[in-house]
């Protein structure tokens, strides 16, 4: 099954203990990016990645770091979490590298509720 | 200024009533294209229906369509027949052309719909 996973799903931790969440996906897709949630704010993209080893900071990319060294694979670290981290974190995929025409959704993981204290 | 707007924070419909969510965008990349997703509680997103700006006709997925008028900048969803399991939050989202150089879609801050039996 085409699919894009995330784990945890839920993970509460305390400020400045550093985390990973990992995001891999089956599809072969050349893009990957990360997204927060926040209630009023939407989704705001964190990094963004066109193909491996290529990286790019989004719109909040502060607090954050990502590596992409293998196509399936786009963990999302934080060093040392803060509790404005607090959010829904999404990670998502999809097949074209360049925006444009054409019909390429973002397909989504579950997405993973992080809690700093 | 925001690029897309959602100005219904939430919204009620009656069991297999038609149902309207408003969207409105902002871009002066004349090659761009409009998604919709579905957020049910669950978490997470589901990909609607997706409209390119250059394409002639409205875009339909089963009970959705998308009525685009381009001159109005706007990018509503139409859900036909509303259904029980339709309650869920909604998020426009837009990705510019390639001078972005990202491939991010923007996100709307989303409409919680409601469908009562």
């Amino acid at each position: 099954e085409a699919q894009v996973t995330q784990n945890p799903r839920y993970l509460i931790t305390v400020t400045g203990k550093k985390l990973t969440v990992t995001c891999s996906q089956n599809m072969n897709h050349e893009y990957m990016s990360w997204y927060r949630q926040d209630p009023g704010l939407g989704l705001r993209q964190i990094y963004y990645s066109m193909n491996v080893e290529v990286t790019d900071k989004g719109d909040v990319p502060e607090g954050y770091k990502v590596s992409r060294k293998e196509k399936r694979n786009f963990p999302l670290i934080l060093e040392s979490p803060s509790p404005n981290q607090t959010s829904l974190y999404f990670c998502a995929s999809s097949l074209e590298a360049m925006a444009g025409t054409g019909n390429s959704p973002l397909h989504f993981g579950n997405g993973t509720r992080l809690t700093v204290t | 200024a925001q690029k897309i707007t959602q100005t219904q924070p939430g919204m009620f419909v009656q069991e297999k009533e038609a149902v309207t969510l408003d969207c409105t965008y902002d871009t002066s990349d004349p090659s761009y294209g409009l998604f919709w997703y579905k957020q049910p509680s669950s978490g997470e997103m589901i990909f609607l229906i997706y409209q390119g700006s250059y394409d002639q006709q409205n875009a339909t997925e089963g009970r959705y369509s998308l009525n685009f008028q381009k001159a109005r900048k706007s990018a509503n969803l139409v859900i036909s027949a509303s259904q029980l399991g339709d309650s869920a939050m909604y998020f426009c989202a837009m990705r510019e052309g390639e001078d972005t150089g990202r491939r991010a879609l923007t996100f709307g801050s989303g409409t919680r719909l409601q469908v009562q039996p």
